[in-house]
C-alpha cells in the first residue's frame, strides 16, 4: 500500500523527442506527489510536483499528468535534450513523508 | 549559500568499524531526513526527524543510529557497520511537513560508503 511503481528502469531518447516517465500507487491518501531529478555525482533536486485536486502541470518542457481514478501520475519531457539526461524519482507524500520510485536512469542522445 | 553538506563525500571501512556520516544544514529547517539510494529500489528512508530531540524510524532503520541535538545538525550512526550497508547515502531537510502536503526536500551531495 505504501509502494510507488515506476517504470521504466531505463529509457533513450533521441534530442528533440517525448520522454514519458510513469509511476503507479495504491493508497488513495497519497496528498503529493513531486518529481526529482537527480545528475551524477549529485543529490536529488525538486523539478516539479502536483496535487491531487489538479490532473495535469506544466513548467517549461516539463509536464506532470495526473490520473487519479487510475492513480497513476507520469511526468512528459518535451522537446528532450542532452542536458535532461540524468535519473528520474517520482514520489508520494503521506502526512508528510516522501516514499520514491525505483527511479528512471534518462538518456538523451544528440 | 543554502545548503545541505554530508561529510564524509567517500568512504571505505571494513565490517564492524564504526563510524558517523555527518549532516548539517543552514535553512533553519525542522525537519532532516537520512536516505539510502541503491539501483533498482531508489531511494528509501532510515531515520528522520521533526525537530530538535525528536526522532524516528523510516522503512529501513537496522542497523542504523541517528540524534538531532542542534536543529542544523544530523549525524548518522553505522554501530557495527556490514557489507550489505555499503550504499549511497543521502542527508535531506525541508521545512516541517504538514498534513495537507509535503514541502520541497533539499539533498545533500550524498556519501558513497563501501564496507568490505
Amino acid at each position: 500500500q505504501q509502494q510507488v511503481k515506476q517504470s521504466p528502469q531505463s529509457l533513450i531518447v533521441q534530442k528533440g523527442g517525448i520522454s514519458i516517465i510513469n509511476c503507479a500507487y495504491e493508497n488513495t491518501a497519497f496528498d503529493y506527489f513531486p518529481w526529482y531529478q537527480q545528475f551524477p555525482g549529485k543529490g536529488p533536486a525538486l523539478l516539479i510536483a502536483i496535487r491531487p485536486d489538479v490532473s495535469e502541470k506544466k513548467e517549461g518542457r516539463f509536464t506532470i499528468s495526473f490520473n487519479k481514478s487510475a492513480k497513476q501520475f507520469s511526468l512528459h519531457i518535451m522537446d528532450s535534450q542532452p542536458g535532461d539526461s540524468a535519473t528520474y524519482f517520482c514520489a508520494a507524500s503521506l502526512t508528510g513523508k516522501l516514499i520514491f520510485g525505483q527511479g528512471t536512469t534518462l538518456q538523451v542522445k544528440p | 549559500e543554502a545548503q545541505v553538506t554530508q561529510n564524509p563525500r567517500y568512504l571505505i571501512t571494513v565490517t564492524g568499524k564504526k563510524l558517523t556520516v555527518t549532516c548539517s544544514q543552514n535553512m533553519n529547517h525542522e525537519y532532516m531526513s537520512w536516505y539510502r539510494q541503491d539501483p533498482g529500489l531508489g531511494l528509501r528512508q532510515i531515520y528522520y526527524s521533526m525537530n530538535v530531540e525528536v526522532t524516528d524510524k523510516g522503512d529501513v532503520p537496522e542497523g542504523y543510529k541517528v540524534s538531532r541535538k542542534e536543529k542544523r545538525n544530523f549525524p548518522l550512526i553505522l554501530e557495527s557497520p556490514s557489507p550489505n550497508q555499503t550504499s549511497l547515502y543521502f542527508c535531506a531537510s525541508s521545512l516541517i511537513l504538514s498534513s495537507v502536503g509535503a514541502n520541497e526536500q533539499f539533498f545533500g551531495p550524498g556519501t558513497r560508503l563501501t564496507v568490505l
